[in-house]
């Protein structure tokens, strides 16, 4: 049982590239979730699924999009990374979101030169 | 003024003493309260969930809610070098509210 699996671990862009970050999870949740951790900033959510077919913006959605493939995947496009998007990006996952549990994958640390 | 503060830290003890890491809020409809554990490089990973105010023990660890207060305690009893980590507390007022997380005490515990 893998729980929640992020590809890939580590990515260093130049500004203006673009790239997408996988994120599967096999424990059947319904709602699955980005954020990104910066220092002294804490985890800030970034989109959110709530179920297969469903996104919504969280609180810094800018720069951002997002696709719910299917239960399992659901991806975060960055479209024309800048430098203020480097940072270590979560997913996670709940049974759905009423249920406060998330659970979160390892992180992918995205470096923007 | 951040809805959740905590206190960032770092924190250092020795080995076998009694930690307490805590976290203030201010939104009073946060009423489900949970703490995280993230080793370095890793993703954080759930390790205590309370409901409402009270104590939840499990193991050398002891979660304490005082919603009167908006104040939440960790207790790690006996610390272990392995407890080494950063501990994030996450609260939400439940019904498909969202996380809100503290930015993380980084905890070292030394042999």
């Amino acid at each position: 049982n893998a729980g929640v699996t992020q590809t890939p671990k580590f990515q260093v862009l130049k500004t203006g590239q673009s790239m997408t970050l996988q994120c599967a999870q096999d424990m059947n949740h319904n709602s699955m979730y980005w954020y990104r951790q910066d220092p002294g900033m804490g985890l800030r959510l970034i989109y959110y699924s709530a179920s297969e077919g469903t996104t919504d913006k969280g609180e810094v959605p800018n720069g951002y999009n997002v696709s719910r493939l299917n239960k399992r995947e659901f991806s975060l496009r960055l479209e024309s990374a800048a430098p203020s998007q480097t940072s270590v990006y979560f997913c996670a996952s709940s049974v759905s979101l009423a249920a406060d549990t998330q659970y979160f994958g390892p992180g992918t640390r995205l470096t923007v030169l | 003024q951040k809805e959740v503060e905590q206190d960032p830290g770092p924190l250092s003890v020795p080995e076998g003493a009694i930690v307490s890491l805590n976290c203030t809020y201010s939104n009073s409809a946060f009423q489900y309260f949970m703490w995280y554990r993230q080793y370095s490089r890793k993703g954080p990973e759930l390790l205590m969930y309370t409901y409402s105010s009270g104590n939840k023990e499990d193991g050398r660890f002891t979660a304490q809610v005082d919603k009167s207060s908006k104040y939440i305690s960790l207790f790690i009893r006996d610390s272990q070098p392995s407890d080494s980590a950063t501990y994030l507390c996450a609260m939400s007022g439940g019904g498909g509210n969202k996380l809100t997380f503290g930015t993380g005490t980084q905890l070292k515990v030394e042999l």
